[in-house]
């Protein structure tokens, strides 16, 4: 059964900062890989989907790596703002019928 | 751009009572999936469906139902509530299943008492 693993729950720096969030999981036999953020009361939006063939993606100040082998991934966050402030949860997909199994999710907190 | 809408976002329900949460995306996705969330524990997968006519179990499905008589139109039943099922629900929709990015709805929120 596939296990996804975000550690820490929560994260606070300063404005500023480059910050990095890991994921972790336990079958390496994924088709994807999504990160999400959650903003309080709202539902899920989807920040960057690795395939399993691709090792990184990028949008804006935001980066994603992949390492199926080692089963991990990063969300790589530059210069952070206090808009950054939210849940990140990360989300692998397996199996015969492509399920998505997610993290428990990290809440970020960028003080000004 | 609607993408997905959840109805109702609020509802309060008493133990026992049964309602519907409606899912419907105008993004031609064949899959959809219900998904609920509680504090801590993440999202768990209740029922998906890979196409109109289509539904099969997630992970908690039990006191649960869903049909999928249309592509646009995924409805959540619970049958006899019960406040194990007080939760954050979600629907979310994607092109292609596994290979294709996820579509989430705003959430409805449910209190069993």
């Amino acid at each position: 059964k596939q296990e996804v693993t975000q550690i820490p729950a929560a994260l606070s720096v300063p404005e500023g900062e480059n910050l990095v969030l890991n994921c972790s999981f336990t079958d390496s036999a994924i088709y994807n890989l999504q990160w999400f953020r959650q903003d309080p009361g709202k539902g899920l939006t989807s920040l960057l989907l690795i395939q399993s063939s691709q090792r990184e993606q990028t949008s804006g100040r935001l980066n994603a790596s992949l390492d199926k082998s080692s089963g991990r991934s990063t969300l790589y966050i530059a210069a952070s703002q206090p808009g950054d402030s939210a849940t990140y949860l990360c989300a692998v997909t397996t199996g015969a019928n492509s399920k998505l199994t997610f993290g428990k999710g990290i809440t970020l907190s960028v003080r000004p | 751009n609607a993408g997905v809408t959840q109805t109702p976002k609020f509802r309060i329900l008493k133990i026992g009572q049964s309602m519907t949460l409606q899912c419907a995306q105008d993004m031609n996705h064949n899959y959809m999936y219900w998904y609920r969330q509680d504090p801590g524990m993440g999202l768990k997968l209740i029922y998906y469906s890979v196409g109109a006519g289509i539904t099969d179990k997630g992970e908690v499905p039990n006191g649960y139902n869903v049909s999928r008589s249309t592509t646009e139109d995924f409805p959540l039943r619970l049958e006899l509530a019960a406040p194990s099922q007080t939760s954050v629900y979600f629907c979310a929709s994607s092109s292609s299943g596994g290979t294709g990015e996820l579509f989430f709805g705003e959430g409805s929120r449910l209190t069993v008492l």
